[in-house]
């Protein structure tokens, strides 16, 4: 079945340092993997996406990179702030069931120590 | 706020009660999902809908679950005689159709069920 692995679950960084998020999915048809973060209390917002056709995408300290043979992708945070500590989600879809739904991974809890 | 919106925020019942929540989905979105979240788990989804036609439900959803979205605007969850497991937080989320490229899904803010 479908299936979205994420690791670590949890990950303490100091301020200023990398953090990478790391995930593997199941569905080789899978096309579509956005992440996701999520601060206490608040809804789930898209951070960036990336598509299948691409191998790497990056937006200012946010980059993901995409391995579809291996089925893996990972985010990366470089020059980590305290305001990027929340819990972030991978996820994957496939265009091909044409209903966009997600599977999502199972979180993992980023603290950006000052 | 023109985003996704749920209501209520917050539910309590008690357990064999039946409670429904809303979500308004952005408005020019036809795609709207539910989704529900556990402590320390990501969104599983439950139900799909392209504009007023559900066309996909996950097995999680049992009989005591059903959702509808009558004029493909706003939707409704109703679950039915609760159980305690049922206590979670439910997320409604809406994106554009844009034919096979799956697009951004904006989620609203949830509605925290707890049952007693």
């Amino acid at each position: 079945g479908e299936n979205v692995e994420q690791h670590p679950s949890t990950l303490s960084v100091q301020e200023g340092d990398s953090a990478v998020i790391k995930c593997t999915y199941s569905d080789s048809a899978s096309n579509y993997f956005p992440w996701y973060k999520q601060e206490l209390g608040k809804r789930p917002q898209l951070i960036i996406d990336i598509r299948s056709n691409v191998g790497e995408k990056k937006d200012q300290r946010i980059a993901v990179t995409l391995n579809k043979t291996a089925k893996h992708f990972s985010l990366h945070i470089t020059e980590t702030q305290p305001e990027d500590s929340a819990v972030y989600f991978c996820a994957a879809s496939k265009s091909i069931s044409n209903t966009g739904k997600l599977i999502f991974g199972q979180g993992t809890t980023l603290q950006v120590k000052p | 706020d023109t985003g996704v919106s749920q209501d209520p925020r917050h539910k309590i019942t008690k357990r064999g009660q039946n409670v429904t929540f809303r979500c308004d989905p952005i408005s020019e979105h036809n795609r709207l999902y539910w989704y529900r979240q556990t402590l320390g788990q990501g969104p599983e989804f439950l139900t799909y809908f392209q504009n007023e036609a559900q066309l996909e439900k996950s097995r999680l959803l049992s009989d005591r679950f059903s959702a509808e979205r009558p004029k493909g605007s706003f939707s409704t969850l109703e679950i039915q005689r609760t159980e305690q497991g049922d206590s979670a937080m439910y997320l409604c989320a809406s994106s554009r159709d844009r034919g096979i490229m799956n697009t951004e899904a904006f989620f609203g803010q949830g509605t925290r069920l707890t049952v007693v």
